[in-house]
């Protein structure tokens, strides 16, 4: 099984809204990845999770807010959006931060913000 | 620095025809990986196939083949007999080490593959 789901698919919200993106797997991945991907780019990488630790913030606006309450969960807390922020967000895991392993990709959710 | 290249923005292939796409990268790391990825209009991203830089053999998996040339830096994706459903934009991305101990995921601008019938 090399599932990653992501819940909601679809969320519209307003500049003034708090909403929280979802993602979860169950491969027993230790390192979980959110990536931003506007239309016809390849995705961008916003955050990197290693054993629910925070690893990597790519310099990322504190209107977005991660968190990974346990190694099969991650989570993207959003406040206070810009409509520019639209978009598709990604969420991956692999087997581990280091050594070179392939990503498992969600279907992702798509954001508008209006 | 990493950098990925694919040349090809947009791409047609005859269904049941085979299709080769570009890809070139450029690292000074000598341990990497290479990946392909395939996104359907849905947007999830679909992992491929996987090549590391120390293989001796090309990656095949199913209809998709890699065509490593490691003295180009270049990992070509092969798609045989296409099929409809292979319409989709297609990322090649390579993984090196980015310091303590952490890894990165650097994705090519992408190629989109059309398929005719």
């Amino acid at each position: 099984d090399t599932e990653v789901t992501q819940t909601p698919k679809h969320l519209v919200m307003g500049m003034t809204n708090k909403k929280s993106l979802k993602c979860e797997q169950h491969m027993g991945h230790r390192a979980m990845y959110w990536y931003k991907q506007k239309a016809k780019k390849p995705p961008e990488l916003m955050f990197v999770y290693s054993y629910e630790k925070l690893s990597i913030n790519e310099s990322v606006p504190s209107r977005f807010s991660p968190e990974c309450p346990n190694s099969s969960l991650l989570n993207l807390h959003l406040h206070a959006l810009q409509p520019e922020d639209s978009a598709l967000y990604l969420c991956a895991s692999s087997r581990q931060l280091a050594g070179l392993y392939e990503q498992y990709f969600g279907p992702g959710t798509r954001l508008t913000v209006t | 620095a990493q950098k990925i290249t694919q040349t090809q923005p947009g791409m047609f292939v005859q269904e049941k025809e085979a299709v080769t796409l570009d890809c070139t990268y450029d690292t000074s790391d000598p341990s990497y990986g290479l990946f392909w990825y395939k996104q359907p209009s849905s947007g999830e991203m679909i992992f491929l196939i996987y090549q590391g830089s120390y293989d001796q053999q090309n990656a095949t998996e199913g209809r998709y083949s890699l065509n490593f040339q490691k003295a180009r830096k270049s990992a070509n994706l092969v798609i045989s007999a296409s099929q409809l459903g292979d319409s989709a934009m297609y990322f090649c991305a390579m993984r090196v080490p980015s310091g303590a101990g952490s890894y990165q995921l650097t994705f090519g601008k992408g190629t989109k593959l059309s398929v005719i019938p």
